[in-house]
């Protein structure tokens, strides 16, 4: 079954303590990304991902960190979290530029930074 | 800048009326555009892009790059229409960012 899976699900922790949020997908894609989901916002892109390697801001990526070692995982990683960060995050994959059609999200992580 | 406007924040519709949600954008290339459906607790999904030109679940999209716009429409609004839907914008060539508008919550009264 083609899925990303994102873990955790709930995540509660405190000002200054790094964490990482995983993201897996079993489907190949070469295009990975981080959203972010905020009342009134909307989803706002933090970083993308092109391909192994190769990783690009989007449109609010500052105090976060992504790599992409294997093509399959992307995860998302906050250095120093702040109460700011609290927001429900997505992982997507999607097979733009290899002539697919259909993104896939994650389920959603929900970050509460106290 | 891309930018993508979604300027109703609910729209509420009765069953059989017809459905248009408004999406506008502002690029100065070459943009793909997308509509996402988000059901109540469920995952964002991908509705359509235009690049395909399809109808999905009955929905139709058309950009109109003189009013740079990419509204949704669907004749008929059924129950299970009623989600959080999204459009969206990338630049065309395939790995570039995605920029979302706000969201339209679509409500289908009985």
């Amino acid at each position: 079954e083609a899925q990303v899976t994102q873990n955790p699900r709930y995540l509660i922790t405190v000002t200054g303590k790094k964490l990482t949020v995983t993201c897996s997908q079993n489907m190949n894609h070469e295009y990975m990304s981080w959203y972010r989901q905020d009342p009134g916002l909307g989803l706002r892109q933090i970083y993308y991902s092109m391909n192994v390697e190769v990783t690009d801001k989007g449109d609010v990526p500052e105090g976060y960190k992504v790599s992409r070692k294997e093509k399959r995982n992307f995860p998302l990683i906050l250095e120093s979290p702040s109460p700011n960060q609290t927001s429900l995050y997505f992982c997507a994959s999607d097979p733009r530029g290899t002539g697919g059609s259909e993104a896939f999200f994650g389920q959603g992580t929900r970050l509460t930074v106290v | 800048a891309q930018r993508v406007t979604q300027p109703e924040k609910l729209l509420s519709v009765f069953k059989g009326a017809p459905v248009e949600l408004k999406c506008n954008y502002s690029y100065s290339g070459s943009p793909e555009l997308f509509w996402y459906v988000q059901y109540s607790r469920q995952r964002l999904q991908l509705l359509l892009r235009h690049i395909s030109r399809e109808s999905i679940k009955g929905f139709t999209a058309d950009l109109n790059k003189g009013e740079t716009s990419f509204h949704l429409k669907k004749p008929f609004a059924q129950e299970e229409d009623s989600a959080m839907y999204y459009c969206a914008l990338s630049p065309s060539g395939g790995y570039q960012k995605v920029t979302f508008g706000t969201g339209t919550k679509l409500q289908v009264i009985p």
